[in-house]
């Protein structure tokens, strides 16, 4: 398995509390990704890194953030979470780019209350 | 409309079927095509990966892609229990940063002993 950790791995919250999301990679890949998952939705790109503090936004970014200060750590940020964020959250990571294979982590479960 | 089409399901068939799944999509400018199985609870693991139209066979998986007809299908032989879980297809333009992978909805697939 690539060496991809999600924390925390459950979590509920209350609406309008900021949360963050960890991922972190010991594989020393340059992409990094967050995802959510929900019914009816697959897979929904948030937001992706292709290097230090280099970050775009994705198809689903409005109310999150992230940031990437180390090449091992990727953050997601719910400023003010909504019940509509109630998701299960991935992260993947990649060589060099969306053409590669990615590799996913275990996933965030997030209850927003 | 949704850029990949895939049939939710679920899709039960008895041990040892011939599972066939699909997505359409309406993109013609992707180029690569990939299947990921997720089983319950974990992340996403890549399948199969293909590059342009054209099948792939990986044991008893094979990855089908007529771009002509905007069409991927992957075939599974002689399918396993082992084999349930829900499964992915998705495709990007190829660009490294640009061409963003967009997956389908996902369908589960449970294989009875």
């Amino acid at each position: 398995d690539a060496g991809i950790t999600q924390s925390p791995r459950h979590k509920v919250t209350e609406t309008g509390t900021p949360v963050t999301l960890r991922c972190h990679q010991t594989e020393n890949h340059r992409y990094m990704y967050w995802y959510r998952q929900d019914p009816g939705h697959g897979l929904r790109l948030i937001h992706y890194s292709y290097g230090v503090k280099d970050t775009d936004k994705g198809e689903v970014s409005d109310g999150y953030s992230v940031s990437r200060s180390k090449t091992e750590d990727f953050l997601l940020t719910l400023e003010s979470a909504t019940s509509s964020q109630t998701s299960v959250y991935f992260c993947a990571i990649s060589e060099s780019g969306f053409q590669e294979t990615q590799y996913f982590g275990p996933g965030t479960r997030l209850l927003v209350l | 409309q949704k850029e990949v089409e895939q049939d939710p399901g679920p899709l039960s068939v008895p041990e040892g079927a011939i599972v066939s799944l699909n997505c359409t999509y309406s993109n013609s400018a992707f180029q690569y095509f990939m299947w990921y199985r997720q089983y319950s609870r974990k992340g996403p693991e890549l399948l199969m990966y293909t590059y342009s139209s054209g099948n792939k066979e990986d044991g008893r998986f094979t990855a089908q892609v007529d771009k002509s007809s905007k069409y991927i299908s992957l075939f599974i032989r002689d399918s396993q229990p082992s084999d349930s879980a829900t499964y992915l297809c998705a495709m990007t333009f190829g660009s490294s940063n640009t061409g963003k992978l967009i997956f389908g909805q996902g369908t589960t697939l449970q294989v009875k002993p």
